[in-house]
C-alpha cells in the first residue's frame, strides 16, 4: 500500500476485555515496530519484529499483551484483559531494514479508551 | 523508559521567526532522528543524522549533533503556521530499539 494503516482507527472497550489492533506495514518492509503513546509524551517502545520473528519485545509492559507477525508482513497487537491504564494510542511504523540506519514510516495510530 | 530529553516542552513564537528544539541522550548512538507529529497522531520523519554526521540541512530544517555533549539542536527557519506541531527526538541507543524524548510542543502565532 501507499502508506502504514491501522485498524481500527479508534476502539473504545470495558475493563477486562480483550482487543486485537492489526497494522498493515509498507509492502517490501521487513521491520514493523508497535509503540505506546501517552497524552503528552512521546511514543514509547514496545516490540519490534525484523521478518516473522519478535528481535526485541522488551518494552512489552506486561504478560497481557502479545504481538505476532505470522508471514512477516501484517501485525496483529493483542491485549488480554485490558486495564484503564491501557488507554494510549497504540501507533506502528515500519522500515525497509533495521531503524539505525532506516527512516521509520509511521501509521495514524489506534486510539485505544477502556473504560 | 526516554533517552532523548528535548526542551523547551513548550515553545510559541511568531510567524516568520525561527525556532530552536534541543534534545539531550544519554547513552552512545548511531544516529538521532527527529520527528513531528501534528493532532496526537501520524508522526513523521524530518531528518536523520548520523553519529559522524555534524550538521545536516533539509528545506527549512537544520539540524547539528554534538556527540561530545550528547545533544542535537533541531533549527526551523522562517517558520509558518503549518509547522504548529510537536517534535520528537529518537536515537537507536546502539541497538535496534528506537527511544524518543518528550517531545516539544511548537506553536506558531500569526
Amino acid at each position: 500500500g501507499a502508506g502504514v494503516s491501522q485498524t481500527p482507527s479508534n476502539k473504545v472497550t470495558e475493563k477486562g476485555k480483550y482487543v486485537e489492533l492489526r497494522c498493515d506495514p509498507i509492502s517490501g518492509h521487513t521491520a514493523l515496530y508497535w509503540y505506546r503513546q501517552s497524552l503528552g509524551q512521546g511514543p514509547e517502545f514496545l516490540i519490534y519484529f525484523q521478518g516473522t520473528g519478535a528481535a526485541d519485545d522488551s518494552g512489552l509492559p506486561n504478560d497481557r499483551f502479545f504481538a505476532v507477525r505470522p508471514e512477516g508482513s501484517v501485525s496483529t497487537l493483542k491485549i488480554q484483559r485490558t486495564e484503564r491504564g491501557d488507554s494510549a494510542v497504540y501507533l506502528c511504523a515500519s522500515s525497509l531494514g533495521t531503524p539505525n540506519y532506516n527512516e521509520q514510516f509511521f501509521g495514524p495510530g489506534t486510539r485505544l479508551t477502556v473504560l | 523508559s526516554q533517552q532523548g530529553e528535548e526542551d523547551p516542552q513548550a515553545l510559541s513564537i511568531q510567524e516568520g521567526e525561527n525556532a530552536t528544539m534541543n534534545c539531550s541522550y544519554k547513552t552512545s548512538i548511531n544516529n538521532l532522528q527527529w520527528y513531528r507529529q501534528n493532532s496526537g497522531r501520524g508522526l513523521v520523519h524530518l531528518i536523520l543524522i548520523r553519529s559522524n554526521e555534524r550538521e545536516k540541512h533539509s528545506g527549512r530544517l537544520r539540524v547539528t549533533l554534538d556527540t561530545s555533549k550528547k545533544s542535537s539542536s533541531l533549527l526551523i527557519t522562517a517558520s509558518r503556521a503549518a509547522d504548529t506541531a510537536s517534535y520528537f527526538c529518537a536515537t537507536d541507543g546502539g541497538d535496534d530499539k528506537i527511544i524518543f524524548g518528550k517531545g516539544t510542543r511548537l506553536h506558531i502565532l500569526p
